[in-house]
């Protein structure tokens, strides 16, 4: 079965960092890029950033490009999400989310979701 | 403004139908590219209901079916239950774009 267990969220002031955790079980992690995708209070799905599967290759969205950074540790089985410099705009939960083939949409499997706040 | 537009809300009774419409152009549906459905129930993870335009993953009913034309797509569920009661979400590459595709904004779905 897979699963996909966030960690890491809570609440942090503006400027400051959270690290977000993932930690892949059920398929070979090593075989499908993974993402982050978000959902802020009262607005839709927002991707965030997407890791290839040797981790040689991220994205970002604009919204948090030099802010943000995309990890794995494919030893581990677990990516992360560094987020430096919050906002309060990027209060949400955040999702960690598979690949349905590789680098190829759809997203088939979501965690739940850990939730972050940026407030002062 | 999300670049897939879907209506804010729909409600049904129990064992209606209804449908929830993704409205998107000719750098995204329009252009042929696949549109996928999520479900997200308040504290589950999201899941995957339809792939590929009309395509249903393991495990999730037929109840629930898709359908894409031109620059749009649908969603529809029939026999409504009161556990359809979720936000719903269209999905697509987009050709203007980076990234791993658009959302489209979410339809909230109201078992009456």
């Amino acid at each position: 079965e897979v699963q996909l267990l966030e960690s890491g969220g809570g609440s942090v002031q503006p400027g400051g960092s959270l690290r977000l955790s993932c930690a892949a079980s059920g398929f070979t992690f090593t075989n499908y890029a993974m993402s982050w995708v978000r959902r802020a209070p009262g607005k839709g799905l927002e991707w965030v950033s997407v890791i290839s599967v040797s981790g040689t290759n991220t994205y970002y969205a604009d919204s948090v490009k030099g802010r943000f950074t995309i990890s794995r540790d494919n030893s581990m089985n677990t990516v992360y999400l560094q987020m430096n410099s919050l906002r309060v705009e990027d209060t949400a939960v955040y999702f960690c989310v598979k690949f349905a083939e590789g680098y190829l949409l759809p997203f088939d499997y979501w965690g739940q979701g850990t939730l972050v706040t940026v407030s002062s | 403004q999300s670049v897939l537009t879907q209506p804010p809300s729909v409600s049904g009774a129990p064992g209606q139908r209804v449908t929830i419409s993704c409205t998107g152009s000719s750098s995204n549906i329009g252009a042929g590219y696949n549109v996928y459905w999520y479900q997200l129930l308040p504290g589950t993870a999201p899941r995957l209901l339809i792939h590929d335009n009309n395509n249903r993953p393991s495990g999730v009913p037929d109840r629930f079916s898709g359908s894409r034309s031109g620059t749009s797509a649908s969603l529809a569920i029939t026999g409504l239950q009161a556990e359809d009661e979720a936000d719903y979400y269209c999905h697509s590459y987009d050709s203007s774009l980076s990234g791993p595709g658009v959302f489209g904004g979410g339809t909230k779905l109201t078992v009456l």
